[in-house]
């Protein structure tokens, strides 16, 4: 069955960065889209980052662009966060998600268990 | 930027029919799905495409999109309904979620 497993979270200075990773099983990731999105203590979701199934193409929520990159590595099945100069506003559970389809059409069909990312000085 | 607007919290009795709207300038010209999550759990996609349901997804749940305004429905409703409800919109280069509705079953 599909899974998707993050890791890489936990508690990190303001300014600082953290890389989390998502590893993918169950399915031919190489033909699906993927996307980070979180979630902050108590609030509703919020899409971060989406990266095409060939890692082609990638588009950034307004608030983590040029602070935040997504990347892919299909020969591992797994993808990336790279999340630099980390503010307190970041704190969030955060969710990797693969597509319904292989067209880009973002339904989110599976999602990870979630990773804690927590900005704290 | 574009919004999507959801009532924060939405009631209804066990067996009755609950309606979860989602409302966003010319929604209807957008593909919208919806999200159910429960507390400590990660959401779980309920309807797609507008009103068409993954497997798994039982068939009192629907959706439909028109005008202004998408709706979840959930009919004969459980116990076991009670949760978050999302409702999600996108363009290819940027997705968008409502506020979320937290459905109460009485």
């Amino acid at each position: 069955q599909v899974q998707l497993v993050e890791s890489g979270g936990g508690v990190v200075q303001p300014g600082r960065s953290l890389r989390l990773s998502c590893a993918a099983s169950g399915f031919i990731f190489s033909n699906y889209g993927t996307h980070w999105l979180r979630q902050a203590p108590g609030k509703g979701l919020e899409w971060v980052a989406v990266i095409s199934y060939d890692g082609s193409s990638k588009f950034y929520a307004d608030s983590v662009k040029g602070r935040f990159t997504i990347s892919r590595d299909n020969s591992k099945s797994t993808m990336y966060l790279q999340m630099n100069s980390l503010r307190p506003d970041d704190t969030a559970v955060y969710y990797c998600a693969k597509d319904l389809m292989t067209v880009a059409e973002y339904y989110f069909d599976s999602w990870g268990q979630g990773t804690l990312v927590a900005v704290s000085s | 930027s574009y919004a999507l607007t959801q009532p924060p919290s939405v009631s209804v009795s066990p067996g009755q029919t609950a309606s979860i709207t989602c409302s966003g300038d010319k929604l209807g010209d957008k593909y919208v799905c919806w999200y159910q999550q429960k507390p400590g759990q990660s959401p779980v996609l309920v309807i797609y495409q507008d009103d068409k349901r993954p497997s798994g997804i039982p068939e009192r749940l629907s959706g439909s999109n028109s005008g202004n305004t998408a709706t979840l429905t959930i009919s004969g409703t459980q116990a076991m309904d009670e949760a978050d409800y999302y409702c999600q919109a996108w363009h290819i280069s940027s997705v968008i979620f409502g506020g979320g509705t937290k459905l109460t079953v009485l």
